[in-house]
């Protein structure tokens, strides 16, 4: 089974802060996203990785940022934390070209007080 | 990009009932997902359905691509059912519709 892990179910953090969101999958797959997902918006991707160091923009990039050192790990980082990225923080792969299908985390929920 | 429209968006059913969700598509595409998502917040992949029909159980799929939409039925619904159904369609990125909340009543 494909497992896609994500470091915490639940986040509190202040604003100004800078925050990292962890997703590692264990199948080796070569493509990474992240979601996110707010009530009557759905859900909308902020970025999306091809492959290891390569990075593509999504719908709302404003205010992230992300990072794929390794290709089991792609990494969504909050430069300064504000209180309109409280949200749930969705992590999804997929195996390459051949198949889009997508496996998705646990989600983080995370709060900016 | 692709609009993806869901449809009813909200429903509510007695235990042991039949649904019929539906998933509208405006450009034809090659991927499609169905998703379920749990109390807890995490997407469950139901199916994945660029075309043709799949089964798993009390859940079935069926996805027309030349007419642009995808049809997931629930048959003999649990409460375990309840929760947001999602159909996702990758173009260059994955889009998902707004989802349909399904509660089912004992």
């Amino acid at each position: 089974d494909v497992k896609v892990t994500q470091s915490s179910r639940y986040l509190v953090k202040r604003t100004g802060e800078k925050v990292f969101l962890e997703c590692v999958q264990d199948m080796d797959h070569e493509n990474m996203f992240w979601y996110r997902q707010d009530p009557g918006l759905g859900l909308r991707l902020i970025y999306f990785s091809y492959d290891v160091k390569m990075k593509e923009k999504g719908d709302i990039p404003e205010g992230y940022s992300v990072s794929r050192e390794k290709k089991e790990r792609f990494s969504l980082i909050l430069e300064s934390a504000s209180t309109n990225q409280t949200s749930m923080y969705l992590c999804a792969s997929s195996p390459g070209q051949a198949t889009y299908e997508q496996y998705f985390g646990p989600g983080t929920r995370l709060t900016v007080t | 990009g692709i609009q993806v429209e869901q449809s009813p968006p909200d429903l509510i059913l007695q235990e042991g009932a039949n649904s019929t969700l539906r998933c509208n598509f405006s450009d034809s595409v090659n991927n499609l997902q169905w998703f379920h998502q749990n109390p807890w917040g995490q997407l469950i992949n139901l199916f994945y359905i660029p075309s043709g029909t799949k089964q798993n159980g009390r859940l079935s799929a069926t996805t027309v691509a030349t007419e642009r939409y995808s049809l997931l039925y629930i048959s003999s619904s649990q409460t375990t059912d309840s929760g947001v159904y999602f159909c996702g369609l990758v173009d260059n990125d994955m889009r998902f519709g707004a989802g349909t909340r399904l509660t089912v009543k004992p």
